[in-house]
């Protein structure tokens, strides 16, 4: 499978912002995705990205995709204290396959 | 509601006895899909169906089999578990193609194996 790198863990004061990063390996994957796992639950999606984007802006959330270097980054703005979860990003390839990241942990201290 | 569910959410079992993990979609969803998560490894797909009676062997297969009888079911069967399936087990299901579609998942089965 493709291979999703990135960081493991993350610590933030509430009120400031929170950057979770990833790089990716396949190319051609035409989405890039952000999931969020809050404890005890599944997954869910956070926003997406299509390939030909740059920056995706979606309320406190911005995407930033770097094609080039293959590198996705999540940026929280005015985290708050709900966004402690684990964050996973993912990349579309094959037939609707998502190939995960191993998850960052980002702990929001009030 | 739109949703995906999983039974049982949490299962303790003995090395060799099989064990099937339900997961139901409602959603009419063609692709369906079984992810692992494992501390430091995040989730590996295991095995994926993109409609009845259409399945592939995701990245770690070994000791699993599915079915898809009918397009809402996708049961994850484990014959012989093992200690090392000791794991958080998530089901998924989305609409096919190649567009980016949602995956919705569901609540998670928590397997310990002894």
């Amino acid at each position: 499978g493709e291979d999703v790198e990135q960081s493991l863990f993350l610590s933030v004061r509430e009120g400031d912002s929170s950057v979770i990063n990833c790089t990716y390996t396949d190319s051609s994957s035409t989405y890039l995705y952000w999931y969020k796992q809050e404890p005890g639950a599944g997954l869910q999606l956070l926003t997406y990205i299509f390939s030909n984007m740059d920056m995706k802006q979606d309320q406190r959330l911005t995407v930033l995709l770097n094609k080039k270097d293959k590198h996705l980054s999540l940026r929280i703005a005015d985290t708050q204290t709900g966004d402690s979860a684990i964050y996973f990003c993912a990349e579309l390839y094959g037939n609707n396959r998502l190939a995960f990241g191993k998850g960052n942990q980002v702990v929001v201290i009030p | 509601e739109a949703q995906v569910t999983q039974n049982p959410r949490y299962l303790i079992t003995v090395t060799g006895k099989k064990l099937t993990v339900t997961c139901s979609q409602n959603m009419n969803h063609e692709y369906m899909s079984w992810y692992r998560q494992d501390p430091g490894l995040g989730l590996r797909q295991i095995y994926y169906s993109m409609n009845v009676e259409v399945t592939d062997k995701g990245d770690v297969p070994e000791g699993y089999k599915v079915s898809r009888k009918e397009k809402r079911n996708f049961p994850l069967i484990l014959e012989s578990p093992s200690p090392n399936q000791t794991s958080l087990y998530f089901c998924a299901s989305s609409s096919a193609g190649t567009g980016g579609y949602e995956q919705y998942f569901g609540p998670g089965t928590r397997l310990t194996v002894t």
